[in-house]
C-alpha cells in the first residue's frame, strides 16, 4: 500500500543553517506529494506541494522537488529562522483520492 | 474566506462514554476528511465525506463513525470510548477535484480518563 518514510528527528539547527528533511514514498501510480507544518497547539498548514514528476514546490524559502526516479520529496531551506521551529510532515495522496498518508513527522528546533 | 473550524477545541471524557466532534469546512468545499493524531501512531486517516456520503474509510473500528450534512458540515462520533482514543482529531476540507489541497482545522483535543 501507499506509505511515506520520513527522516527521524528531532533536528536542532542554529539560525541561518541549511535544512534538509528527507522523505521517500511508496505508491502505486502517480501520487501528489505535500509538506505540511504543525506549530505548537495548532493544526496542520500546507507548506508546499507537487503534483507530478520533476515539479518543484516552494513557499516561504522552503523547496522540495518531486523525484520519481528516487521516489523522494526532500524538504530544503537555505537559511532557517527561529520562527521555523515546528513539526514537519511529508504526505502523499493518490489521484482523485482525498485521504493523505503521512510520514511520522520531524521536529525542527532552530536556536538563535 | 474563513478557515476550517472545529468545535469543541478540548474535551475530557471517561471510558465508556461517547463523544461528538464537529467540523465546518471552508465555504464551497464539499469534501471533509477526518484524521486522528497520536504520539504513537502519528496521523491516520479516519474517513472522508462528500455530498453527505462516506466516500472513503480508513482502518478504524466501527465505534468511529461520521456524517455530513447538506451544508457540508460534518460530525464524527466515537462510542464506548477507550483510553487509547485520547488524541488530537483533525478535520480537513477540500474542493472536489484532482490534486485538490486539504486545508486543516485546529483540531479537537480529546482526553479519555
Amino acid at each position: 500500500g501507499d506509505s511515506v518514510t520520513q527522516m527521524e528527528g528531532p533536528v536542532t539547527l542554529s539560525e541561518e543553517a541549511f535544512l534538509t528533511i528527507n522523505c521517500t514514498y511508496t505508491a502505486t501510480g502517480y501520487p501528489s506529494l505535500f509538506w505540511y507544518v504543525q506549530y505548537p497547539g495548532e493544526g496542520l498548514q500546507l507548506l508546499l506541494k507537487a503534483t507530478k514528476a520533476d515539479d518543484k514546490g516552494s513557499n516561504k524559502g522552503f523547496e522540495a522537488t518531486y523525484r520519481k526516479e528516487t521516489t523522494s520529496f526532500h524538504l530544503e531551506k537555505g537559511s532557517v529562522q527561529v520562527s521555523d521551529s515546528a513539526v514537519y510532515f511529508c504526505a502523499l495522496s493518490g489521484i482523485g483520492a482525498n485521504n493523505l498518508f503521512f510520514g511520522t513527522g520531524t521536529r525542527l528546533t532552530v536556536i538563535p | 474566506k474563513a478557515g476550517v473550524t472545529q468545535t469543541p477545541r478540548y474535551l475530557i471524557k471517561t471510558r465508556g462514554q461517547q463523544v461528538t466532534l464537529s467540523c465546518s469546512p471552508i465555504s464551497g468545499h464539499r469534501s471533509v476528511s477526518w484524521y486522528q493524531q497520536t504520539p504513537g501512531q502519528g496521523l491516520q486517516f479516519l474517513f472522508e465525506y462528500f455530498s453527505e456520503t462516506q466516500r472513503n474509510k480508513g482502518n478504524f473500528p466501527g465505534r468511529f463513525s461520521g456524517r455530513q450534512f447538506s451544508n457540508s458540515r460534518s460530525e464524527m462520533n466515537v462510542s464506548t470510548l477507550e483510553l487509547g482514543d485520547s488524541a488530537l482529531y483533525l478535520c480537513a476540507s477540500s474542493e472536489d477535484r484532482f490534486f485538490a489541497t486539504q486545508y486543516f482545522g485546529p483540531g479537537t483535543r480529546l482526553t479519555v480518563l
